[in-house]
């Protein structure tokens, strides 16, 4: 069964740093993996979807890595500032979940001013 | 606005009341589903409806009642809740039709939710 893991559940972190997020998960088999970003109350925004042939994809400060073999993802936030400050979570779709997602329970992400 | 509304925001119940969440989405989409989210818990997917049949019932109890009476629109009926209930519950709609669909996982929107309290 496919279990996906967010370290650490809470960071904090200094304006201006550049940081990065983690996500791993068990079974290597996977058809593509997103990053997604919570606001406090409010819903999930999608930030970047991975395909399983691929091993990056980019959008702003934004970069998200993927390496099936390791089981790993990274997002890592270039230049950092406190409007990033937000729950982050990973999520990935198996070829035998149906195409559903199967979620981490997400990083709390604090950007100090 | 993402494109996905939910209401009530907020809702406070008691344990023998009845109440209904809605969500409303016109995107186009075509698979719609309810989650779950409490604290520092991963989401629990609900229900999926995909082309207004629902494809997924994850052993949620019978408290919990979806309807989907097409394919914008979704509610979750409650009745009889117990306070572990009580939690974030979010809706979201995505582009394809399962099960099956690789397109499934595009277009993910989903609705800023309904805080439920249940005391």
């Amino acid at each position: 069964k496919q279990e996906v893991t967010q370290i650490p559940a809470a960071l904090s972190v200094p304006e201006g740093e550049n940081l990065v997020l983690n996500c791993s998960f068990t079974d290597s088999a996977i058809y593509n993996l997103q990053w997604f970003r919570q606001d406090p109350g409010k819903g999930l925004t999608s930030l970047l979807l991975i395909q399983s042939s691929q091993r990056e994809q980019t959008s702003g400060r934004l970069n998200a890595s993927l390496d099936k073999s390791s089981g790993r993802s990274t997002l890592y936030i270039a230049a950092s500032q406190p409007g990033d400050s937000a729950t982050y979570l990973c999520a990935v779709t198996t070829w035998d979940s149906n195409y559903q997602l199967i979620w981490g329970a997400g990083t709390k992400l604090i950007i100090k001013p | 606005e993402t494109g996905v509304t939910q209401t009530p925001r907020h809702l406070v119940m008691g344990m023998t009341n009845k109440k209904s969440l809605k969500c409303e989405q016109h995107l186009g989409h075509n698979a719609m589903y309810w989650y779950k989210q409490s604290a520092k818990k991963p989401l629990e997917l609900m229900f999926v409806y995909s082309l207004e049949e629902r494809v997924e019932n994850n052993s949620v109890p019978s408290r919990f009642s979806p309807e989907c009476p097409n394919s914008s629109h979704l509610f979750l009926h409650l009745h009889t809740l117990q306070p572990e209930d009580s939690a974030l519950y979010l809706c979201a709609s995505s582009q394809g039709a399962l099960p099956g669909d690789w397109t499934a996982n595009y277009g993910y929107t989903f609705g800023s939710g309904t805080r439920l309290t249940v005391v």
